[in-house]
């Protein structure tokens, strides 16, 4: 079965932190892709990032970084110098071959000035 | 601007009344999806589509319709056999089908039941 967990609840943190979102996957299969999503509070899915099993090559994207270990079957994601516009809820989601997406739970990130 | 568009933002239902929600994407991507968002949950998956005149049943596709008889759009019926529709509902594309695809989300429509 497959099933991502994002323990964190909720998160708040004081603007200019650094804060780390954690996401944690199961599955069988050895080939699988990994996405983060940001739903501010106007309701829309924004797409961040997505990854496949076989790169596990760590990214940065301003801000936002990725840390992607196949060992502990973690994708976790660390905004840095955090800003209240951060403030949304984060979804981690596992992706199969000829299968649909599976959310985890999110994580709601509030950022206080 | 390529994009997803839901309508209406906002929806009021009473009890026992059908109500369509629309999607209408401009990306030309093959496979469209819905799902339905509740408070502090995550999304699960109602009905997607790979390809026209085609669709398959999600995770809680009772009580719902859809249909795709156009590439572009894709829209759900909530029918009076739902017995618990209030939910936010969000519609995605993407330009292959399955979950290894990015999908991309329209802004959502809030259905309230009255």
């Amino acid at each position: 079965a497959q099933k991502v967990t994002q323990a964190q609840t909720e998160i708040s943190v004081v603007e200019k932190e650094d804060v780390t979102l954690d996401c944690v996957y199961e599955t069988r299969d050895t080939t699988y892709y990994l996405f983060w999503y940001k739903q501010p509070p106007s309701g829309e899915l924004v797409f961040l990032i997505r990854r496949n099993s076989f790169d596990e090559q760590n990214e940065i994207s301003g801000r936002y970084s990725w840390n992607f270990q196949k060992s502990t079957s973690s994708f976790n994601f660390t905004i840095t110098a955090s800003q209240v516009v951060d403030s949304a809820v984060y979804f981690c989601a596992l992706g199969l071959y000829g299968n649909k997406l599976v959310f985890g739970a999110g994580t709601i990130l509030r950022v206080k000035s | 601007d390529g994009g997803i568009t839901q309508s209406p933002k906002y929806l009021f239902r009473k009890e026992g009344q059908n109500v369509t929600l629309s999607c209408e994407q401009n990306l030309n991507h093959d496979a469209m999806y819905w799902y339905r968002q509740d408070p502090g949950q995550g999304l699960r998956l109602i009905y997607y589509s790979q390809i026209v005149n085609d669709f398959q049943k999600g995770d809680i596709a009772e009580g719902y319709s859809v249909s795709r008889e156009k590439k572009e759009s894709f829209p759900l019926t909530v029918t009076s056999a739902q017995k618990n529709p209030t939910a936010f509902y969000l519609c995605a594309s993407s330009m292959g089908s399955g979950g290894t695809d990015t999908q991309y989300f329209g802004p959502g429509t809030r259905l309230t039941v009255l």
